[in-house]
């Protein structure tokens, strides 16, 4: 299957600031990647889907200006979370998607970054 | 429109008892089954899949998971748990369309003691 890696795995910010969080397959050409966030004891829930050379979509809730995608090459797409405040504070996974053979249908998970807002 | 459910929030079994987790699934196609394990602070791997081959799917750790289309089901099992099975786990349904992602449930914490 295919290996995700996410960059930074924790980080710190203070309230205002913005993060950019990196999502990177390294093995494997995604034209679609997922972006999804975890709050404490709770589930997934997709944030957007990310699509390589367009505009990502977004689910209904989720404030597109706040939460920046950019999927600018099939291995890597970026989660920047603007003017991030307390409550953003969530552990953010990224995922791609097998198209074909063995793996299709499949997603593949990053380890997941933990951001903490002050 | 899909849709999981996880009975239970929380299941707790002793050190070699039967771990039985329950999922049930709304699909209007059929469905795409999927069950994850997630250990604090990592990200999802996934256990096992269902891809409308057969209904018996065996994963990884010694799990194991039927689908039931009369019964919309698709539980996990494992006949023996052991303390490194502690951790959360999701079912997760998709419909199989490319570019669409996965639905999750809410996930069960499993409870494994000596």
């Amino acid at each position: 299957g295919a290996v995700v890696s996410q960059h930074p795995s924790w980080v710190i910010c203070k309230s205002g600031t913005s993060v950019k969080i990196e999502c990177r397959s390294l093995d494997f050409q995604a034209t679609t990647m997922f972006w999804y966030r975890q709050f404490p004891k709770q589930s997934l829930m997709l944030m957007a889907t990310s699509n390589e050379g367009s505009k990502a979509t977004y689910e209904q809730g989720v404030e597109k200006d706040k939460f920046l995608i950019n999927h600018a090459s099939l291995t890597l797409s970026t989660l920047t979370v603007t003017s991030a405040h307390p409550e953003d504070s969530s552990f953010y996974i990224c995922s791609l998607r097998g198209l074909a053979g063995e793996t299709y249908n499949e997603q593949f998970f990053g380890p997941g970054t933990r951001l903490t807002v002050l | 429109a899909q849709s999981v459910t996880q009975l239970g929030s929380h299941v707790s079994v002793s050190e070699g008892a039967l771990v039985l987790l329950r999922c049930n699934y709304s699909s209007s196609v059929p469905p795409y089954l999927f069950w994850y394990v997630q250990y604090p602070n990592q990200g999802l791997q996934l256990l096992l899949k269902y891809t409308s081959a057969a209904t018996l799917v065996k994963g990884i750790n010694g799990f194991e998971a039927e689908f039931k289309k009369s019964e919309t089901s698709f539980h996990l099992t494992k006949p023996s748990a052991h303390m490194s099975d502690a951790a959360e786990y999701f079912c997760a349904v998709s419909d199989g369309q490319a570019g669409t992602a996965l639905i999750f449930g809410k996930g069960t914490t499993l409870s494994v003691s000596s």
